[in-house]
């Protein structure tokens, strides 16, 4: 049982280039969530899936698009990357519908932009 | 804009002194949660407290919600060393169970 996976680790991209953040989990959980954390901002939304399907704005979605592949995966896609989306990226899923709203967390992709 | 705010921003205590640090909010919530991370880590979920509770506690972890005031309060007690971390509270409204973190307060516990 991996939990939440995220690829890659790292990444370094060029201002204009494009991307794609992968994230899975095994958990068969039905709501996931992708945010970004800068330095002294903690984490924001950008955007999530409340189940397979179905996607939706969080506070930060400009310059990103997702797509719920599968109730497992949940990509985040930069079109066109700007120095602005330097930061560290973080997968969430949770059991919609349980009693508890614990999130797990991947261990994040670290992105620069130059 | 941030829902969640926590402070102080940063606490520096010894090992076996107690921690607290507060996180106030300001629309009405259904759950808060407190998560920790660990430098270069995700979060790990640490305790929930609904909005009909008023204190709970898991171990060395205490945590007070007051909505009247719109603040909750984790108490670590008897801190270790394996407790630096940063600590953030969330909260939500339900829904679809949309989480809104907070800024965070990093711990240091000096051995």
């Amino acid at each position: 049982n991996a939990g939440v996976t995220q690829t890659p680790k790292f990444q370094v991209l060029k201002t204009g280039q494009s991307m794609t953040l992968q994230c899975a989990q095994d958990m068969n959980h039905n709501s996931m969530y992708w945010y970004r954390q800068d330095p002294g901002m903690g984490l924001r939304l950008i955007y999530y899936s409340a189940s397979e399907g179905t996607t939706d704005k969080g506070e930060v979605p400009n310059g990103y698009n997702v797509s719920r592949l599968n109730k497992r995966e949940f990509s985040l896609r930069l079109e066109s990357a700007a120095p602005s989306q330097t930061s560290v990226y973080f997968c969430a899923s949770i059991l919609s519908g349980g009693t508890y709203n614990e999130q797990f967390f991947g261990p994040g992709t670290r992105l620069t932009v130059l | 804009s941030q829902q969640g705010e926590e402070d102080p921003q940063a606490l520096s205590i010894q090992e076996g002194e107690n921690a607290t640090m507060n996180c106030s909010y300001k629309t009405s919530i259904n759950n808060l949660q407190w998560y920790r991370q660990n430098s270069g880590r995700g979060l790990v979920h640490l305790i929930l407290i609904r909005s009909n509770e008023r204190e709970k506690h898991s171990g060395r972890l205490r945590v007070t919600l007051d909505t009247s005031k719109k603040s909750s309060s984790l108490l670590i007690t008897a801190s270790r060393a394996a407790d630096t971390a940063s600590y953030f509270c969330a909260t939500d409204a339900g829904g679809y169970q949309k989480v809104t973190f907070g800024t965070g307060t990093k711990l240091q516990v000096i051995p």
